[in-house]
């Protein structure tokens, strides 16, 4: 089974903090997602990596970096946090073909 | 911009009967389509995936793609209150590994 796992379920920050969420998978998976999910939004990409040290920009970058030193671990990181940024935080991974992407438990993120 | 639609719902049904969820996609050229469980609170699970015109069936659940229409739809047979979640609905654009995900549909199995 392929496991992803994240570091945090839940975490509460102050407005302005630097934000670090890690997102670990056990498949030698290739590619590797970060989401956020909002209600009535769905899930937005916000970064993608294909490969260690590559990145793409997904759908809403602004205000969050990335970071792939290591085939399995992929970080997200929230440069100065802002209110508008409290959500949910999916990570997702998926090896190369037609396979599915596996979704991490999630991190519920609070800034305050 | 590519877009995978979904009808929010909620969709109501009750205990015993069957739930249809319908997605349609705006990408042609889309090969592999995806059905995810989502329940409160939780992260996406993979209960479906479909890549050939035609139905697939597993268990209760059966996927139906028709590609020359463009939407894909998911059928819960005998569905049960457990069966209540958001239902979302995948499909990578061609050439990507970048999916897609509609909003979702609530479905509510009525005890």
């Amino acid at each position: 089974d392929v496991k992803v796992t994240q570091s945090s379920r839940y975490l509460v920050k102050r407005t302005g903090e630097k934000v670090f969420l890690e997102c670990v998978q056990d498949m030698d998976h290739e590619n590797m997602f970060w989401y956020r999910q909002d209600p009535g939004l769905g899930l937005r990409l916000i970064y993608f990596s294909y490969d260690v040290k590559m990145k793409e920009k997904g759908d809403i970058p602004e205000g969050y970096s990335v970071s792939r030193e290591k085939k399995e671990r992929f970080s997200l990181i929230l440069e100065s946090a802002s209110t508008n940024q409290t959500s949910m935080y999916l990570c997702a991974s998926l090896g190369q073909g037609r396979e599915t992407q596996y979704f991490g438990p999630g991190t519920r993120l609070l800034v305050l | 911009q590519k877009e995978v639609e979904q009808n929010s719902g909620p969709l109501s049904v009750p205990e015993g009967a069957i739930a249809s969820l319908n997605c349609t996609y705006s990408d042609r050229g889309s090969q592999s389509f995806f059905w995810y469980r989502q329940y409160s609170g939780k992260s996406p699970e993979l209960i479906m995936s479909i890549y050939s015109n035609g139905d697939k069936e597993d268990g209760r659940f059966t996927a139906q793609l028709n590609k020359a229409s463009q939407y894909v739809s998911l059928l819960i047979r005998d569905s049960q209150p457990s069966d209540s979640a958001t239902y979302l609905c995948a499909v990578p654009p061609s050439g990507t590994y970048k999916y897609i995900f509609g909003t979702g549909t609530r479905l509510k199995v009525l005890a």
